[in-house]
């Protein structure tokens, strides 16, 4: 079955560490993203790669890094300089320019 | 810049009455305009898109929308509502040649039996 995988659903975290979300996708898809949702704000992006080994920062990267290292890998660390990372990520994946975006089923990161 | 609006963040309705859920963009080029349902704590899966062609475009779940240029409006549908679709819905635009998109807020709708 092709589709978008991450890992874990739920994940929690102490003040101060760095944690990273893992997204998976066995589509071929070339391009990946990855987007923050907190309630009534709809969705953020906060990075995007179109091919392997190339990123660019969305619109809210800071205290957020990813890789590319494999086509079907994009995963997501949230660092300790993001000063407000409790919310709901998805990743989501799409073929190239213009066509519609797949995403994962989201990954909830609380931080205390 | 483009900007998504979704007018309204909460739509209660009965079962089996219709139903519309606005949305309006602003752009001054040529825009992909998308429809998306999230369930609760699951992703999103798209309802519908219009990237050109018939301005009325049929989706899942019996749901449908219309472009409007004039009116740069692309509200969505559904002649008759179940308990099921009771969900957040999303708006979204991507500019032409670009695979950016931009979301709404999202409007919840709530179906009452």
């Amino acid at each position: 079955d092709g589709g978008i995988t991450q890992s874990p659903k739920y994940l929690f975290r102490k003040e101060g560490q760095n944690v990273t979300l893992s997204c998976e996708q066995n589509l071929n898809h070339d391009a990946m993203y990855w987007y923050r949702q907190d309630p009534g704000q709809g969705l953020r992006l906060i990075y995007y790669s179109q091919i392997v080994n190339d990123f660019q920062k969305g619109d809210i990267a800071e205290g957020y890094s990813v890789s590319r290292e494999k086509k079907e890998s994009f995963p997501l660390t949230v660092t300790s300089a993001q000063k407000n990372p409790t919310a709901f990520y998805l990743c989501a994946s799409s073929p190239g320019t213009v066509f519609e975006q797949y995403f994962g089923p989201g990954t909830r990161l609380t931080v205390t | 810049a483009q900007s998504v609006t979704q007018l309204d963040s909460q739509v209660p309705v009965f079962e089996e009455a219709p139903v519309e859920l606005r949305c309006n963009y602003s752009s001054s080029v040529s825009v992909y305009l998308f429809w998306y349902v999230q369930y609760p704590n699951q992703g999103l899966q798209l309802l519908l898109k219009y990237l050109s062609g018939s301005t009325l475009v049929k989706g899942i779940n019996g749901f449908e929308a219309e472009f409007n240029k004039s009116q740069t409006s692309f509200h969505l549908r559904k002649p008759s509502v179940h308990i099921s679709d009771t969900a957040e819905y999303f708006c979204a635009v991507s500019k032409y040649n670009t695979d950016k998109l931009i979301f709404g807020t999202g409007t919840r709708l709530q179906v009452f039996p």
